[in-house]
């Protein structure tokens, strides 16, 4: 079976950094991907890692280590409208399995 | 540019009433699936495909069958609706090669009255 852990909510104020962890046991691993949702609205692609590293887009940031079975995304300069839930995914050939998502609130 | 289309967006049903949700993406992806997710619970995998006339369980497939006779579509049938099929779909395509992303559509709001 697979299971990914993440955790359920996150608070931090406007400016600051804040990191998501999301740990997992698959059988079968193509790569972790992180997905931005919010207020219920469809799931939007973040970023995506196969190798061991770390990942920037802009503010975001993935990282990955194989051999821990570990990745967080890192999100920098956090904005109000960061505000969301996030989460983190393992490919396994044609389907993507999900963690349970965290829940961000971003305060002023 | 459409991506992926889901229909209808809200959807109200009698408990022991059959449905299909339907989904067309029009990226000429081969990979498609369909998720629900409940309040507070991230997204579980119902039925995948990874391709036409390919189809596989995933986590919750109970009480739902899936078709994939064309590479568009990929509709979700409720054989016979129950208050706990009430839920959010969502279904979402991807491509077999060029990395990971996968697209979503808007979801249907499904509740099992």
């Amino acid at each position: 079976g697979q299971s990914l852990e993440q955790p359920s909510e996150v608070t931090a104020v406007e400016g600051a950094i804040v990191q998501i962890n999301c740990t997992y046991q698959t059988s079968g691993f193509y790569g972790l991907s992180w997905y931005q949702q919010h207020d219920g609205g469809a799931p939007t692609f973040l970023s995506y890692n196969a190798l061991d590293g770390l990942e920037e887009t802009g503010r975001f940031s993935s990282f990955l280590s194989r051999s821990d079975s570990y990745g967080y995304l890192l999100l920098q300069e956090l904005q109000m409208k960061d505000s969301a839930s996030y989460f983190c995914a393992v490919k396994q050939g044609g389907k993507l399995i999900f963690g349970q998502g965290t829940e961000l609130s971003v305060k002023p | 540019n459409a991506g992926v289309t889901q229909t209808p967006k809200f959807q109200v049903l009698k408990t022991g009433q059959s449905m299909t949700l339907q989904c067309a993406q029009d990226m000429n992806h081969e990979y498609m699936s369909w998720y629900r997710q409940d309040p507070g619970m991230g997204l579980r995998l119902i039925h995948y495909s990874v391709g036409a006339g390919i189809t596989d369980q995933g986590e919750v497939p109970n009480g739902y069958n899936v078709s994939r006779s064309t590479t568009e579509d990929f509709p979700l049938r409720l054989l016979s609706a129950a208050p706990s099929q009430t839920s959010v779909y969502f279904c979402a395509s991807s491509s077999r090669t060029g990395g990971t992303e996968a697209f979503f559509g808007q979801g249907t709001r499904l509740t099992v009255v």
